[in-house]
């Protein structure tokens, strides 16, 4: 069964440069999610999109973007990277059947900044 | 401000269940109780959702008390895969929050040999 994709699966970045992490939602499901993990942390909540509208809007800092496109994948645009971003990102997605549905997440994009 | 709480860590015998607790004295009536593991630093994986009635399915079953402030995950025959953290998630259906999963301290369940 096709699962979430993101990529790239690894990306390493020197500070105050910028990274798009891009998301490809499982086929027809409309809801897209952003979760960032630093290290020994749990997953935080950035912010979900629903039909490419903004649906909820968790701790994402000033400096990130995100939008969802005609196709439903997701990109994540980080600027001004500072190295306390350095965590894995994960996106999932889910079919519009209200909250009463379970969301998949792909494998996450390792992201270093040094 | 956590809405679900529980224990830092469980183990548990191979072969035998996982009783997995979680408190969420102040869940509202619009919200649902998920259930999500982490495999090392895998993606989170969705084992098991409830509202008020026990559910169950090919994964684990889901306790929840008549009173719906607590609930328990049980894995019936843990293997060593089942090594993960586990999250209780609570979720209203509909309105603010309810396209998102809040993550809070989950429970590290080591399944021993």
């Amino acid at each position: 069964a096709a699962g979430v994709i993101q990529s790239p699966r690894h990306l390493i970045k020197e500070k105050r440069e910028t990274a798009t992490l891009k998301c490809y939602p499982i086929p027809r499901h409309d809801t897209v999610y952003w979760y960032q993990q630093g290290p020994g942390q749990d997953p935080q909540f950035l912010i979900s999109f629903y039909e490419k509208m903004q649906s909820d809007k968790g701790s994402i800092p000033d400096r990130f973007s995100a939008q969802q496109f005609s196709d439903y994948h997701s990109e994540l645009n980080m600027s001004s990277l500072e190295l306390g971003d350095s965590a894995l990102y994960f996106c999932a997605s889910s079919p519009h059947r209200g909250p009463d549905t379970e969301a998949f997440f792909g494998q996450g994009t390792r992201l270093t900044v040094v | 401000d956590a809405k679900t709480t529980q224990p830092t860590s469980m183990d548990c015998a191979e072969g035998r269940a996982a009783n997995l607790p979680c408190n969420h004295s102040t869940i509202s009536g619009n919200e649902y109780v998920y259930w999500y593991r982490q495999i090392h630093s895998q993606g989170p994986q969705y084992i098991i959702h409830g509202l008020k009635n026990n559910e169950t399915n090919e994964m684990a079953s889901l306790i929840i008390t008549e009173d719906r402030k607590s609930s328990t995950l049980i894995l019936p025959h843990a293997t060593l895969r089942d090594t993960a953290v586990y999250y209780c998630i609570v979720r209203p259906y509909s309105g603010a929050g309810s396209y998102q999963l809040t993550f809070g301290k989950g429970t590290k369940l080591s399944v021993i040999p």
